[in-house]
């Protein structure tokens, strides 16, 4: 059972909005603004998408957006697009053991 | 652009031990970072194994930690993983990332991944 708790699957139509969710605890999401978000195509690697709850790496587009509140950190993506169907995990760090957390992932199928 | 490489066996037999090693280019292990091992199991999720700093520092998922044993090698800009006792449920694309402590512990750059069975 994964630390934090993601939709196991989320769709829309091109052009669209989504928004994926990843609920965590007081001991990691709720009290850190360490939050990330990776994104994962078919076969391949995890790449990270957005980190420190909404900052996006360099190359990311602005169709992507992260936020928080309390527990729960979001996922938007916005004007879908065919390329953007994968997997999505979320990503805390914690002050438990482990320091950091993934989520269980959440498929997004693009209709 | 840092890179990373993943090798090492893709079939282990059960109760023996996983390694694999992790080259890194484009970016000297030396000068900071962690780098870590990520693993998935196929159709499942992402789990944390385990992370090491330039210095040699450890740190590892409890739930794994009696079987596991990361270490660098500065001078051919490498880290390796080792897994000891494995059985089916170790089966999975194991990865290797930079990690990003300063910023909240994210993976910024990841290897390929390479497939570990676990079967005899």
């Amino acid at each position: 059972q994964s630390a934090l708790t993601q939709p196991p699957s989320v769709s829309g139509s091109p052009g669209q909005s989504v928004t994926i969710s990843c609920t965590g605890t007081s001991s990691d999401v709720g009290s850190y603004n360490r939050v990330s978000w990776y994104q994962q195509p078919p076969g391949t690697a995890p790449k990270l998408m957005i980190y420190e709850v909404s900052n996006r790496p360099s190359g990311v587009p602005d169709r992507f957006s992260g936020s928080k509140s309390g527990n729960t950190a979001s996922l938007t993506i916005s004007g879908l697009q065919a390329e953007d169907e994968a997997d999505y995990y979320c990503s805390s760090y914690t002050s438990s053991s482990t320091h950091v957390v993934f989520g269980g992932g959440t498929k997004l199928t693009v209709l | 652009q840092v890179q990373l490489q993943e090798s090492g066996p893709g079939l282990v037999k059960p109760s023996e031990t996983l390694s694999l090693t992790c080259a890194v280019s484009g970016y000297s292990i030396s000068s900071g970072y962690y780098w870590g091992w990520i693993r998935q199991p196929p159709g499942k999720g992402l789990e944390w194994i385990g992370s090491i700093y330039h210095s040699g520092s450890t740190y590892y998922n409890p739930s794994l930690k009696s079987r596991v044993t990361i270490s660098v090698d500065t001078s051919k800009n490498q880290f390796s993983l080792k897994l000891s006792s494995v059985t089916a449920a170790d089966t999975a694309v194991y990865y290797c990332a930079r990690q990003n402590a300063a910023a909240g512990r994210i993976f910024d750059y990841w290897g390929q991944g390479t497939l570990v069975t676990v079967s005899s």
